[in-house]
This record gives C-alpha cells, sequence and structure tokens, in this order.
C-alpha cells in the first residue's frame, strides 16, 4: 500500500510569511496532484506534475516534483489571508485511484 | 471546462433509510469515477473505484451492500448508502477522470449526509 506522509499537519503563519508543505512516500509515483480544499466543498486542482525534477509555478505558489518521484513540495511566498484552506497532495499510478496525504490545514492572519 | 457536480450538495435522512447522491461530469466523458469519504478535518479515504459498464471496485473495509455504487453512463455515477446509520454521517465526494487524459481527477463539491 503506497502512502503519503505529509507536512506539517497545521500551520498558522502572519500574513507576509513565507512557508513550505512537503509530502514524502517511500513509493514512485506516475504523477503527483496539488489541491486546495475549502470547507464545505471539494478539492480544487492546483498543479500536476509529471517529471522527476519538474518545478512549476502558480503565482506565488511554487510546486516541485523531487528527482525520484517519490517526494514533492509546494511552497508559497508572501502567503495571504486569501491562501487560507486545507492543502491536500495526492500521488497516483497511472490509471488507478489518487492516494491522499493527511493534509495541511494553513492559516494566513492578517 | 472539467466541471463535476454533485447532487444533493446536502441531505439530512433518519435511520434505516437510503440515499442516493449523484455524480456527474458536465462536460466531459468520465470512463471512471472515484467515490470518496471525508471526515471533518481529514483527509479523503477513497472508498470505490467506479469503471463505466462494469461493478465498482471496493478498498478493503468498505462494504459493497452498504455503499452500492452504480456507473451507468460516461458522465453518470451514484452512490447508494443503504440502511443508513449515524456512524454513515460524513462528507461523500465523487472525482471523475477524463477519458482522454491520463492523470488528472475532477472533483465535485461534496455531499454533506447527516443520519439522525
Amino acid at each position: 500500500t503506497q502512502l503519503l506522509e505529509q507536512s506539517p499537519q497545521f500551520l498558522s503563519i502572519q500574513e507576509g510569511e513565507n512557508l513550505t508543505v512537503y509530502c514524502n512516500s517511500s513509493s514512485v509515483f506516475s504523477s503527483l496532484q496539488w489541491y486546495r480544499q475549502e470547507p464545505g466543498e471539494g478539492p480544487v486542482l492546483l498543479v500536476t506534475v509529471v517529471t522527476g525534477g519538474e518545478v512549476k509555478k502558480l503565482k506565488r505558489l511554487t510546486f516541485q516534483f523531487g528527482d525520484a518521484r517519490k517526494d514533492s513540495s509546494l511552497h508559497i511566498t508572501a502567503a495571504q489571508p486569501g491562501d487560507t484552506g486545507l492543502y491536500l497532495c495526492a500521488g497516483e499510478e497511472a490509471g488507478t485511484a489518487l492516494i491522499f496525504g493527511k493534509g495541511t490545514t494553513l492559516s494566513v492572519s492578517s | 471546462g472539467a466541471v463535476v457536480s454533485q447532487h444533493p450538495s446536502w441531505v439530512i435522512c433518519k435511520s434505516g433509510t437510503s440515499v442516493k447522491i449523484e455524480c456527474r461530469s458536465l462536460d466531459f466523458q468520465a470512463t471512471t469515477m472515484f467515490w470518496y469519504r471525508q471526515f471533518p478535518k481529514q483527509s479523503l479515504m477513497l472508498m470505490a473505484t467506479s469503471n463505466e459498464g462494469s461493478k465498482a471496485t471496493y478498498e478493503q473495509g468498505v462494504e459493497k451492500d452498504k455503499f452500492l455504487i452504480n456507473h451507468a453512463s460516461l458522465t453518470l455515477s451514484t452512490l447508494t448508502v443503504t440502511s443508513a446509520h449515524p456512524e454513515d454521517s460524513s462528507f461523500y465526494i465523487c472525482s471523475a477522470r477524463d477519458r482522454t487524459s491520463y492523470y488528472e481527477q475532477y472533483f465535485g463539491p461534496g455531499t454533506r449526509l447527516t443520519v439522525t
């Protein structure tokens, strides 16, 4: 069974600070996805990374896939209150269901 | 594009009754849909994988006779919670894979089920 360890589980920071969320596994994934979820809503896809070493940027968010395709990170620069939410990483072997990490609850206060 | 809808968005039912939740891909065809369950402040737990025209594959520990899944078309999958109990109260979320996309799945907005 593939497992994804996500850390930290909770993060409370001030507006303007930077943060990094980590997602690690002992297994290799064909792709890894990051989602953001608001309370009472479904997860919204932020990015999909496929190639080992790949780096993708989405405004203030930077996503990286490890060279061995076992780990990933999400870095947010100059966090804003609107970034508050549950961030989920999910790994997938091609054609199978996503394996989710436990999530990181981010709270950004002004 | 890539919109997935769920109906109803929330439902309250009495113990012993059955509840059906619909998951639709609105602008794409989905050969595979997935059903997840999420408890408060926790991550998503996969319940079953639903393939169009075939029986669903259930994860270990999920009762297939209690959680009936039907994937009748390329745009619709349904989850029926039979003989619901208060412990079935949860947030149920479906996702759908676009048949033209190798990796990406798109999630519905979820259905909040409360069993009294």
